[in-house]
């Protein structure tokens, strides 16, 4: 079975564009999470996905990220008016189960983003 | 406020030699504690995990000791080898959260 895949593997995008970054969980996972890893630093939470619904949102930087899970599987993480300060790593994981936050969480290989 | 502080930022062992990592975190409602490893241009991928009802927890090479009391724990790597090398995370949750907390990352490099 084929893991998390994460599409695509490196963005680079202007100033003020508007980005995309798409996420395949591993099949029948019902969590999904969003995590920002800067450069020397570890994951920083953006959102949870508990099938369709984002559950907990509350690591979301601001109005300009916005993320969707509308079948329960794929999962598309949304950038407005992308700033420098948005460069990352942008990670996606699933788990089995939804709600068991101590779940074994499968890590993608993330998108790199850079903004210029 | 940071809720899991790692150190050292970075670890240089010999090969055949035990790396040791630290962390502490804040929260006692944390109640699992696991470890990652990522390798340039990967995802981190869980290396192995405890629960605080137990004060330490081995597999193969890898094991994790756990102090309550002090809220820490710390990885040791025993007959550390060259493919061990990569980026280690500590990370704190447990069913009260929606997210785990991660330290900022240990870079180990194992001299063959």
């Amino acid at each position: 079975g084929a893991g998390v895949s994460q599409t695509p593997s490196n963005k680079v995008t202007e100033k003020g564009k508007y980005v995309e970054l798409r996420c395949d969980p591993i099949s029948g996972h019902t969590a999904l999470y969003w995590y920002r890893q800067s450069l020397g630093q570890g994951p920083e939470f953006l959102i949870y996905f508990q099938g369709t619904g984002a559950a907990d949102d509350s690591g979301l930087p601001n109005d300009r990220f916005f993320a969707v899970r509308p079948e329960g599987s794929v999962s598309t993480l949304k950038i407005q008016r992308t700033e420098r300060g948005d460069s990352a790593v942008y990670l996606c994981a699933s788990s089995p189960t939804a709600g068991a936050h101590t779940d074994t969480q499968y890590f993608g290989p993330g998108t790199r983003l850079t903004v210029l | 406020q940071q809720q899991v502080k790692q150190s050292p930022q970075s670890l240089i062992v010999q090969k055949g030699g035990i790396s040791i990592i630290n962390c502490a975190y804040e929260n006692t409602a944390f109640d699992y504690f696991p470890w990652y490893q990522q390798f340039p241009g990967k995802g981190p991928a869980l290396l192995i995990a405890i629960r605080p009802d137990v004060s330490e927890k081995k597999e193969g090479r890898f094991t994790i000791s756990f102090n309550k009391s002090a809220k820490q724990f710390s990885l040791h790597i025993m007959d550390s080898q060259p493919g061990d090398s990569a980026t280690y995370f500590c990370a704190a949750s447990g069913n009260n959260f929606n997210k785990f907390y991660f330290g900022s990352g240990t870079k180990l490099n194992v001299k063959p």
